[in-house]
């Protein structure tokens, strides 16, 4: 099992452009939750999905960012248009879909918007 | 919304020495996860808590959940440099979990 992917590691964009981040959960696994870390904010819970649905966005910090889960293997949450202020680690986790088991993390997408 | 507090923050210890960082919620917790995540890494799972009392063992790490289930704690055994790292408790009031601020361990060799 190859775990969560993330995809791009690292991204450097200009404020005004539009950023995709992408997440491949592990098989099996029916929830998604999409985080956001920062040294002043923690580990923020932006998003998350059963079953390929939105359960609760009420972590999306504002309309620039939105979340896609098109089925079960592929997610992407989208900022548009970036702010330096969303320079941060963006983390996807998926588990099995019950709250008795732990999240498994991707490695990360780091973020830095100039 | 659900409250989670870490404490310290920080700690500095000796190769060697014991560490405990503690995790503590404002209300009575159904579970409490804990997961560490290593300098640049992302958070690894280390282990969930669910019974009053409840008391789990990892070699040198020791974990309790409090009898009253509105706090938790974590506790190395000699620590060793494997060991850097932010270590958070996270709890849940609902489908996902809510996590801590951390404790940043720094152990000196």
């Amino acid at each position: 099992d190859a775990g969560v992917i993330q995809s791009p590691r690292h991204e450097v964009t200009e404020m005004g452009q539009e950023v995709t981040l992408r997440c491949k959960p592990i098989s099996g696994h029916n929830s998604l939750f999409w985080y956001r870390q920062t040294m002043m904010r923690g580990l923020e819970l932006l998003i998350y999905f059963n079953n390929n649905v939105p359960i609760d966005d009420s972590g999306m910090p504002e309309d620039r960012f939105s979340a896609k889960m098109p089925n079960a293997s592929f997610s992407t949450l989208k900022i548009q248009p970036s702010e330096p202020r969303d320079s941060a680690v963006y983390f996807c986790a998926s588990n099995p879909g019950a709250p008795l088991y732990g999240y498994t993390f991707g490695s990360g997408t780091r973020l830095t918007v100039v | 919304g659900q409250q989670v507090m870490q404490i310290p923050q920080y700690q500095h210890v000796q190769e060697g020495e014991d560490f405990t960082t503690y995790c503590n919620s404002s209300t009575t917790l159904s579970n409490i996860q804990w997961y560490k995540q290593r300098p640049g890494g992302h958070p690894v799972f280390l282990i969930q808590l669910v019974k009053s009392g409840e008391v789990k063992k990892q070699k040198r790490l020791t974990f309790q959940f409090g009898e009253a289930k509105k706090n938790s704690s974590l506790h190395i055994t000699a620590t060793q440099t494997t060991d850097v790292g932010t270590y958070f408790c996270a709890v849940s009031p609902g489908q996902n979990f809510v996590f801590g601020p951390g404790t940043r361990l720094s152990v000196l060799p």
